[in-house]
């Protein structure tokens, strides 16, 4: 079973705090996504990665960056948290299987800005 | 560049069938289709490829309409296990490969 994690559940941080959200993925997939999720707005992709070192932005990568040092590792950072970043975070990889590309999402981390 | 779902909203008694609709501005390589419950992560459904292929997944089918731009989801004699927001995620032309760009979602709730 493909199996995509993140590291906290639910996760509450201040105005102005860095903050990083952390995704692993062990199907040895080449891309790896962070969306964040809203209310009436769907999934709006923030930052993927292809590979290693390689990132491109999403629809909406503004206060937000990433790092993949590793194939199975997507990090995403909020270099200085707002209460506009308050959503729902969700990681996705993928990886091509007869050339299509199925995504596989994390549980989420719920991001609350005060 | 965003694809429209439509409906937004659905309700359902159980038994009764449903179709969603998702929609394009731009040529479509792909359409994936993925169902996420309360509280949970999206579940991948199916994925189709351009051609009008049609694909099925317990009672729940989809086309894929090239021409239209657009790819429709069928839910045949629905179930309560079928309550949920419903994404199409659509895969363009000359994007970046394995790269999805979701709708909104319809919200399908389906009542005993």
């Amino acid at each position: 079973d493909v199996k995509v994690t993140q590291s906290s559940r639910y996760l509450v941080k201040r105005t102005g705090e860095k903050v990083f959200l952390e995704c692993v993925q062990d199907m040895d997939h080449e891309n790896m996504f962070w969306y964040r999720q809203d209310p009436g707005l769907g999934l709006r992709l923030i930052y993927f990665s292809y590979d290693v070192k390689m990132k491109e932005k999403g629809d909406i990568p503004e206060g937000y960056s990433v790092s993949r040092e590793k194939k199975e590792r997507f990090s995403l950072i909020l270099e200085s948290a707002s209460t506009n970043q308050t959503s729902m975070y969700l990681c996705a990889s993928s990886g091509t299987v007869q050339g299509l590309y199925e995504q596989y999402f994390g549980p989420g981390t719920r991001l609350t800005v005060t | 560049q965003q694809p429209v779902q439509s409906p937004q909203a659905v309700i359902l008694r159980e038994g009764e069938d449903a179709v969603i609709n998702c929609s394009s501005s731009k040529a479509l390589y792909s359409v994936h289709w993925y169902r996420q419950k309360h509280g949970e992560a999206p579940v991948f459904l199916m994925i189709l490829l351009k051609g009008g292929e049609q694909k099925g997944h317990e009672k729940i089918s989809a086309s894929f309409n090239e021409k239209k731009q657009q790819s429709s989801l069928y839910l045949t004699a629905s179930q309560l296990s079928y309550s949920g927001t419903y994404f199409c995620g659509t895969e363009n032309y000359g994007g970046s490969q394995g790269n999805l760009i979701f709708g909104k979602g319809t919200k399908l709730s389906v009542k005993p």
